[in-house]
Order: structure tokens, then sequence, then C-alpha cells
């Protein structure tokens, strides 16, 4: 039950953009996306709800297809701050809050 | 608001001692969530507290694993004879409904 990420590692230069796709075999209520950093806890960038509703940072974009079960980040643009893990998380239909963390993408930017 | 405050950031103990993680969430926030994660992997899900009540708990975790939250506030995680596959960051989190997680720094727990 634990989603799908891909891809597993991604390396770009400054300014280029990535795209982090993320799979459930579930229905889903929601979809959260977290970044963390090398021995820091991971911290909240974005939650995609069912219907529509996004909530989260501006500066990142994200897409959740109710019906596939699937949702993808995109970074574009990108700056060597966001470099580390992303992590997605899943919510199934019980709306408890509980979320199913994927096995994590790792981005590194370079100069 | 300071966020999540987890004590304490790191442990070392004996394979068989007992240890006792804290957690401290968002005040505002209702809902309160452990995790353990090893290098390389996403958090796992170990249980989760509405308030006061836990309303779940993972089928992956022994009975070795306590949590609670007594009046809704701090939330601690007892581990019993603890054995070296028990080592991991604890990571401790609080949400409100329909918005993302706020993470603590984590109990970096080690077993020897």
């Amino acid at each position: 039950q634990q989603p799908v990420q891909s891809p597993q590692a991604v390396i770009l230069r400054e300014g280029e953009d990535a795209v982090i796709n993320c799979s459930s075999s579930k229905a889903l209520y929601s979809v959260h996306w977290y970044r963390q950093k090398h021995g820091e806890a991971p911290v909240f960038l974005m939650i995609l709800l069912k219907g529509g509703e996004q909530k989260g940072h501006d500066k990142i974009s994200a897409s959740f297809n109710e019906k596939k079960q699937q949702s993808s980040l995109y970074l574009t643009a990108s700056q060597l701050s966001y470099s580390g893990t992303y992590f997605c998380g899943t919510e199934d239909e019980s709306n408890t809050g509980k979320l199913i963390f994927g096995q994590g993408t790792t981005l590194q930017v370079k100069p | 608001d300071t966020g999540v405050s987890q004590n304490p950031r790191h442990k070392i103990t004996k394979r068989g001692q007992n240890v006792t993680f804290r957690c401290d969430p968002i005040s505002e926030h209702n809902r309160l969530y452990w995790y353990r994660q090893t290098l390389g992997q996403g958090p796992e899900f170990l249980t989760y507290f509405q308030n006061e009540a836990q309303l779940e708990k993972s089928r992956l975790l022994s009975d070795r694993f306590s949590a609670e939250r007594p009046k809704g506030s701090f939330s601690t995680l007892e581990i019993q004879r603890t054995e070296q596959g028990d080592s991991a960051m604890y990571l401790c989190a609080s949400s409100g409904a329909d918005y993302g997680y706020t993470f603590g720094s984590g109990t970096r727990l080690t077993v020897v």
C-alpha cells in the first residue's frame, strides 16, 4: 500500500526543471509533499485534496489525478536550496490524516 | 508558537532497556502522529491520536511499543525491552484537519 515514487534520484543544474511522480493503488483523499534535508525533519510543501483544493507554498506546484490516484510535483527553475529528498504521503478516503509515505526521491541541484 | 518539540534529541540505550520519548505538539493541533524512519526510507507510520484518543496503531508495531497522550496535550512513546532493530529516528508530527504535518526534529535512538 506504500505509494511508489519515480524517479528514485534526479541530478539537475541550477535553473533546470524536474517532475517527481507519486502513484498509489488505493483511492485517496489527499496527497502531501514533503522535502527532507540530510539530518533534518521533513518539511511540509503542499497538500492536494480530493475535489481540487490545494494548500502550500506559492512557489511549488503540483497536480493530483484522483481517478488515477497519481500526483506529480513540479520543480521549476531549480535552486541549490531545492536539494534534498522529496516524499509524497498519501491519505486514504477514511480522512484520518494518517499518511503512508513513499520511499522518496533524492534531488541534487548543482551550480 | 515554537513548533513541535521532541525530547531527547538522541538516546543511546543498551539492548533490553526501556526508553521513553516525549513530543509537545503545536497547541492548536488536535492530531498527533508518531512515525519511525530508518536511513534511506520514508517515514513509517506507528500510531496517531485525535485529542487524547489513540485511534490507530500500526499492525507492524509489537506490544513492546506503547503511546499515550494524556489530556490531549503532549504525547509519550515508550519502547520496552529494546532490540537492535528498534534503532531509528522517531518522528512526531502534529496537524489540524486538511493541512500538512509539522514534524518535530525527531529522537534518534541507538540500541547497542
